[in-house]
């Protein structure tokens, strides 16, 4: 079983619509979870951490449910910019190493 | 912009060859994360140096080393250069276990093709 586990992509959806992102992880000492984006050919840049009480930035909502070791990341009124990858990354406290999950391409379209 | 530089973005190399890349951190950070990331993959850890010292290692062999400098800024070492270390090499800089979060900002990475 990897790691971290997210859906296969790519989503395809027009702008407007809401998207979500499933990620499961496998190790229970996993102590801090994030959503990543990746632009083509770019560096990952952090989107947002997500907390075990869920957490909001706008149009996007992240959600950790630890007994399930299960993340989501919701995108209302999707925008063309936010086509790209995004990443599910774990990080087991104490060694300071980040896991990433292979990635879930978005693409939306007008 | 993250304030973490790689050097140099584009590099092609032959099997068998050596090279050194290289990556300066954000003000402030003092730990440094190598991944590597093939084409369709997610970023794999390499290593990570907090204050001039390995401080974890992922599954690579041996012939990938590295160092950090008292600046905090770091090399990634690769001998005998193999066909599959074609990929993107990204660094990341961070507090690493002084921070409560350890959030980890990223270069721009180097791409590296082996021919």
């Amino acid at each position: 079983r990897k790691e971290v586990e997210q859906d296969p992509g790519p989503f395809n959806v027009p702008e407007g619509a809401t998207v979500a992102f499933n990620c499961t992880y496998s190790n229970s000492a996993s102590q801090s979870f994030f959503w990543y984006r990746q632009d083509c050919r770019k560096e990952p840049k952090l989107l947002m951490s997500v907390y075990s009480s869920g957490n909001e930035d706008g149009r996007f909502t992240a959600q950790l449910n630890r007994a399930s070791q299960y993340i989501s990341l919701l995108i209302r009124d999707s925008k063309l910019s936010d086509s790209a990858t995004y990443l599910c990354v774990v990080n087991v406290r104490g060694y300071s190493t980040l896991t990433f999950g292979k990635g879930t391409m978005l693409l939306v379209s007008p | 912009e993250t304030g973490v530089t790689q050097s140099p973005t584009h590099l092609i190399k032959t099997r068998g060859q050596q090279v050194t890349l290289r990556c300066s951190s954000q003000s402030g950070h003092n730990t440094v994360s190598w991944y590597q990331q093939a084409l369709g993959q997610g970023p794999q850890f390499i290593f990570q140096y907090y204050r001039e010292e390995e401080n974890g290692r992922g599954n690579f062999p041996p012939r990938f080393s590295g160092l950090q400098f008292p600046n905090y800024s770091s090399e990634l070492n690769v001998n005998a250069l193999e066909l599959d270390d074609s990929a993107l090499y990204l660094c990341a800089s961070s507090m690493g276990l002084e921070s409560s979060t350890d959030t980890q900002y990223f270069g721009p990475g180097t791409r590296l093709t082996v021919l």
